[in-house]
């Protein structure tokens, strides 16, 4: 049983709806991170959180926008999306920086329609 | 040039031959490595940290080379169980958070 939690597993969106992600983590983890995994490309860093404060940004469109209302949730808002966002949108929990592992939860698979 | 480089493959092998991948990173910097596997439409999970002194966990081996900044991955014995892509991960530390992927090197082990 997986300690990182995603819900919808699988999400069919239309261009002009808004939709969320949501992620929970049960192992205690400090920092969590929303990662895009599109077809034939290496995982993309989007966000990172770190004791519910936003680490890393990077260069995401603002139509994704995240929420971390506490250390074990994570969120992602969606709004406006275009279909090249189709993709699957991983969400991760690490211990902390000091080279430690990230657990991965098993994702959303979305689609823009 | 990328900041971690695999090839793609797909790697075709037996059952029970030794297989081995590489992985090279750009960041001298970097600080802990890992290797993960993803099977297909699913997450990536881990397999194994890569230490400096090296380890081997059954029939995985992972070495790290800082000098020429590459990790390896050496698969003995093949299994069918082993088909999956094996993604390799750097992690830039010094307070990052930043998880680099390469892009994977797929696997087919053949009956």
């Amino acid at each position: 049983e997986t300690g990182v939690t995603q819900t919808p597993r699988h999400l069919v969106m239309g261009m002009t709806n808004k939709k969320s992600l949501k992620c929970e983590q049960h192992l205690g983890h400090n920092a969590m991170y929303w990662y895009k995994q599109s077809a034939k490309k290496p995982l993309e860093l989007m966000f990172v959180y770190s004791l519910e404060e936003r680490v890393e940004n990077n260069s995401v469109p603002s139509r994704f926008s995240p929420e971390c209302p506490n250390s074990s949730h994570l969120f992602l808002h969606l709004h406006t999306l275009q279909p090249e966002d189709s993709a699957l949108y991983l969400c991760a929990s690490s211990q902390d920086t000091s080279n430690t592992e990230a657990f991965f939860g098993q994702g959303t698979r979305l689609t823009v329609v | 040039r990328k900041e971690v480089e695999q090839d793609p493959g797909p790697f075709n092998v037996p059952e029970g031959a030794t297989v081995a991948f590489n992985c090279t990173y750009s960041n001298s910097a970097s600080q802990s490595f890992f290797w993960y596997r993803q099977d297909c439409r699913k997450e990536p999970k881990l397999l194994m940290s890569v230490y400096s002194s090296g380890n081997e966990d059954g029939r995985f081996t992972a070495q790290l080379n800082r000098a020429s900044q590459y990790i390896s991955l050496l698969i003995r014995d093949s299994k069918l169980s082993d088909s999956a892509t094996y993604l390799c991960v750097v992690n830039e530390g010094s307070g990052t958070y930043k998880y680099i992927f390469g892009t994977g090197t797929r696997l087919k082990v053949l009956a």
